[in-house]
């Protein structure tokens, strides 16, 4: 049982436009939501998160908004740099201790 | 200021066979949670530790167990492989371990089972 669910495994922008990555989830017992980045050989990085009683929450070019009636997020990245192709993953937790649910990642990839 | 650090970085172990994994929380952090990345997956969640003592646990058979030590690092031990035990096991760090704590990943072991 997928609870969060990436549908796009990947995506390509050119640079300088907007990615727009998509998340979807089906618990409704998730009210805490993040977006991880990954390199290769790396592990994940922090990039962005959104509490449940928000709808937006911005940090520099990394904007994630929260639809609760959809049971969806999304990762809005802007202007795209070259630097930000990676693998994103999309995260929730609901319970106290931060058990991060994750879907299968969009794999990002910015042209110059 | 060290990051998480995962030891080794891969490893190759045959069916049956028996295999440790080590983590060093990031500086400050004691909550450590483990995670399996299959291939083409998003990490899994396997379980946590903090003050010594496993707090949470996912959907894992007991082949997987865990020890916290004093200074906050962690083992991961996994019992009788099987092939479907290949994968990167990750590791993160965080301080307090609730859910508005970030958590910090380590690059991970990349485990093989032949």
């Amino acid at each position: 049982d997928q609870q969060v669910k990436q549908n796009s495994p990947s995506l390509s922008v050119q640079e300088g436009r907007i990615s727009i990555l998509n998340c979807d989830y089906t618990n409704s017992m998730f009210d805490y939501f993040l977006w991880y980045k990954k390199y290769p050989a790396e592990g994940p990085t922090f990039l962005i998160s959104i509490s449940s009683i928000k709808d937006k929450n911005e940090d520099g070019r990394f904007t994630v908004f929260l639809n609760k009636s959809a049971k969806h997020l999304s990762l809005h990245i802007v202007p795209s740099q070259p630097g930000d192709s990676a693998v994103y993953f999309c995260a929730a937790s609901g319970d106290s201790y931060g058990k991060l649910t994750f879907g299968q990642g969009t794999i990002l990839t910015v042209h110059p | 200021d060290a990051g998480v650090t995962q030891s080794p970085t891969h490893l190759i172990k045959t069916r049956g066979q028996q295999v440790t994994l080590r983590c060093s929380p990031k500086s400050g952090h004691d909550t450590v949670s483990w995670y399996q990345q299959a291939l083409g997956q998003g990490p899994q969640f396997i379980f946590q530790y903090y003050e010594e003592e496993e707090r949470q646990r996912g959907n894992f058979p007991d082949r997987f167990s865990g020890h916290q030590f004093p200074n906050y690092s962690s083992e991961l031990n996994v019992n009788a492989l099987l092939l479907g035990d290949s994968a990167l096991y990750l590791c993160a760090s965080s301080l307090g371990g609730t859910r508005t704590d970030t958590q910090y990943f380590g690059p991970g072991t990349r485990l093989t089972v032949l």
